[in-house]
């Protein structure tokens, strides 16, 4: 299961653009790349998913460079309920979808007035 | 529509002492999955399953067992609980499309 790397703490302002990156050098073939958010004392929840390129929906994009040694979670204009915790994630998805997750200690993003 | 439900939400236990975490889905996944998160760190896969009557070991499975006799519950066992099995524990399940969805955790505290 590839590695991922990604920093430890970021702050940010209510309306700004918020860009987090992953590395993962060791990326295989079979791998997607997957975002996950945390609130304290929840569990965490899906954010988003891409392999190659971009992939957007309606909370966040993802930018995949063509090597995929890494990626960033871009979220636009946060607010403060986007304080979170944020985790990347790489897994293999081959064939049956089954994903056994490896988390690390995710990117705690800290939203202001 | 319920999602990922976990049974008890906190407990408290003696050093020795046995329990069971329930875990039930009500979104017809094949796959589901136990972590444990210790504070400020990220979750660690104890045990999973990829159907109905099958389980598997994760990262940290030692000390817990689990069985999946229906396909819709997933329990974790402790059968000597230590203090170093205090954690939350999340309870997560996972359908074709590859997004986990998790429970709200349960709040174990081992004395």
């Amino acid at each position: 299961l590839a590695k991922t790397t990604q920093p430890i703490s970021m702050d940010s302002y209510e309306g700004q653009e918020v860009n987090i990156t992953c590395s993962h050098n060791n990326i295989a073939t079979n791998d997607y790349i997957t975002w996950y958010q945390q609130f304290p004392s929840q569990g965490p929840r899906f954010i988003i998913q891409g392999y190659k390129t971009k992939v957007t929906n309606e909370v966040a994009s993802l930018f995949i460079p063509a090597d995929r040694k890494s990626s960033t979670l871009s979220l636009p204009r946060v607010s403060l309920s986007d304080t979170a915790v944020y985790y990347c994630l790489v897994g293999d998805m081959a064939n049956t979808g089954f994903q056994k997750l490896v988390f690390g200690t995710g990117t705690r993003l800290l939203v202001s007035p | 529509n319920a999602g990922v439900t976990q049974t008890p939400k906190f407990r408290v236990l003696k050093t020795g002492q046995s329990m069971t975490l329930l875990c039930a889905q009500d979104m017809n996944h094949e796959y589901m999955y136990w972590y444990r998160q210790d504070p400020g760190m990220g979750l660690r896969l104890i045990h999973y399953s990829v159907g109905e009557g099958t389980t598997a070991k994760g990262e940290v499975p030692d000390g817990y067992n689990v069985s999946r006799l229906k396909k819709q519950n997933f329990l974790l066992g402790l059968e000597s609980a230590a203090p170093s099995q205090t954690s939350v524990y999340f309870c997560a399940s996972g359908g074709p499309n590859n997004e986990q969805f998790f429970g709200p955790g349960t709040r174990l505290t081992v004395l």
